[in-house]
């Protein structure tokens, strides 16, 4: 999967509490993007980045958080999680601007309880 | 914002026939148009693209055409085997950030 890893795979945690997801790659693409997956709604940007320490925000960013601050590593972090933040999680990672060829993680299925 | 819709949500197509998945788009400066295929419990893959300098674009059974005027474009796979049973997700450049915008998927099942 175009050198892309996600961890953990699965997660349970409690409400409130904070929880990181993290995306490892070894493609050197200076892209990368989190992206949450729920039925009926397809895939959902949340964050992404452009460059060490270069972030911005996607459609439904709100309740995340992420940090860049390594070429390879991209983290998202959940500050108090929340039931509707039960999904699944994808990370993507690309080459050039506006978006091509872009190459996904397995996924990490977080469940809020 | 710019949006991406996709249709049909769900399609059915007997073994050996062809399928065809079409997604119109908002944003006139979208350049860039993949399309995702998701088996179960695994990641998007992408599996054709075209660029709006291109109107067509084949690779073996499958096929995208491109309309920029109306803003559509299409996937077409012909000849189709158990193996294409996925989700299909079509997707468009949005030019002014560094994105894709994605459609809601099409869940396309191969009957025997």
């Amino acid at each position: 999967d175009a050198g892309i890893t996600q961890s953990p795979r699965h997660k349970v945690t409690e409400t409130g509490t904070p929880v990181t997801l993290r995306c490892h790659q070894t493609e050197n693409h200076r892209y990368m993007y989190w992206y949450r997956q729920d039925p009926g709604h397809g895939l959902r940007l949340i964050h992404y980045s452009y460059g060490v320490k270069d972030t911005d925000k996607g459609e439904v960013s709100d309740g995340y958080s992420v940090s860049r601050s390594k070429t390879e590593d991209f983290l998202l972090t959940l500050e108090s999680a929340t039931s509707s933040q039960t999904s699944v999680y994808f990370c993507a990672i690309g080459r050039e601007r506006y978006g091509t060829e872009a190459f996904f993680g397995q996924g990490t299925r977080l469940t809020v309880v | 914002g710019e949006n991406v819709e996709q249709h049909p949500s769900t399609l059915s197509v007997q073994e050996g026939d062809s399928a065809v998945i079409k997604c119109t788009y908002s944003d006139s400066a979208s350049n860039y148009f993949p399309w995702y295929k998701q088996e179960l419990g695994k990641g998007p893959q992408l599996i054709i693209d075209i660029r709006s300098n291109v109107g067509e674009k084949k690779d073996q059974r499958i096929a995208v055409t491109l309309n920029k005027t109306a803003k559509h474009f299409s996937l077409h796979i012909t000849e189709t085997q158990p193996e294409d049973s996925a989700v299909y997700f079509c997707a468009a450049s949005v030019q002014r950030d560094d994105k894709i915008i994605f459609g809601k998927g099409t869940r396309l099942h191969i009957l025997p």
